[in-house]
């Protein structure tokens, strides 16, 4: 079992440009979470999706991001018109289906840094 | 939603001594109350966790503690050794829609340093 694969590890962008984060849950997990920690700071959650489906967004900024997990293929965390204040470590983490709790796996997280 | 509480925020011992960290936490619909212990440049990765339905849990030098009528719970790390030195984040799950499963919110961490 691979765990969770995040890619890229680290991510350069300058300002304006648009970030891409891909995340691809453990094998038999179907909920994908995401994670914005800054430096020295803790974890800030921002989305919460299953297959298709946002479950909860209330952690996402009103604009510039968004996130989907489609029915194929990783779950994309996607920025766009990168600032300064968006560098940080994003990570990603998955859980079995519901009932099972919510024991999560983090991937080794995107490093996004703007310049 | 949940809001969770963490403190200190950092926390220094010499090694073999005990090192607590404590959190509280708001929402009384939580009931799953993970640590995760985070070495620089590395993913959070899972301690020990408990249920709302059991006060106390221990594994090795490990233990957590959980008081559910003052919301509070807490890290016991005994006989600390230098590569316990880490942050360390306890979390809550956040209550979902119409009773689904939601996600967790995490405290802001504890740097914990262990002098050998």
């Amino acid at each position: 079992n691979a765990g969770v694969m995040q890619n890229p590890r680290h991510l350069v962008r300058r300002r304006g440009q648009e970030a891409r984060l891909r995340c691809s849950p453990m094998k038999g997990h179907s909920h994908v979470y995401w994670y914005r920690q800054l430096p020295e700071e803790g974890l800030k959650f921002m989305v919460y999706l299953q297959k298709e489906n946002i479950i909860d967004e209330s952690g996402m900024p009103k604009e510039r991001f968004s996130a989907e997990f489609p029915k194929e293929g990783p779950s994309i965390l996607r920025i766009q018109q990168v600032v300064r204040g968006d560098s940080a470590a994003y990570f990603c983490a998955s859980s079995p289906s519901a009932g099972q709790g919510l024991s999560y796996t983090f991937g080794s997280g995107t490093r996004l840094t703007v310049v | 939603g949940e809001n969770v509480e963490q403190h200190p925020s950092t926390l220094s011992v010499q090694e073999g001594d005990s090192a607590v960290i404590k959190c509280t936490y708001s929402d009384s619909a939580s009931n799953y109350f993970p640590w995760y212990k985070q070495e620089l440049g590395k993913r959070p990765q899972l301690i020990i966790d408990i249920r709302s339905n059991v006060g106390e849990k221990k594994d090795q030098r490990i233990a957590v503690t959980l008081n559910k009528t003052a919301k509070h719970f807490s890290l016991h790390i005994t006989e600390t050794q230098p590569e316990d030195s880490a942050v360390y984040f306890c979390a809550a799950s956040n209550r979902g829609r119409s009773g689904s499963q939601g996600n967790l919110i995490f405290g802001k961490g504890t740097k914990l340093s262990v002098k050998p």
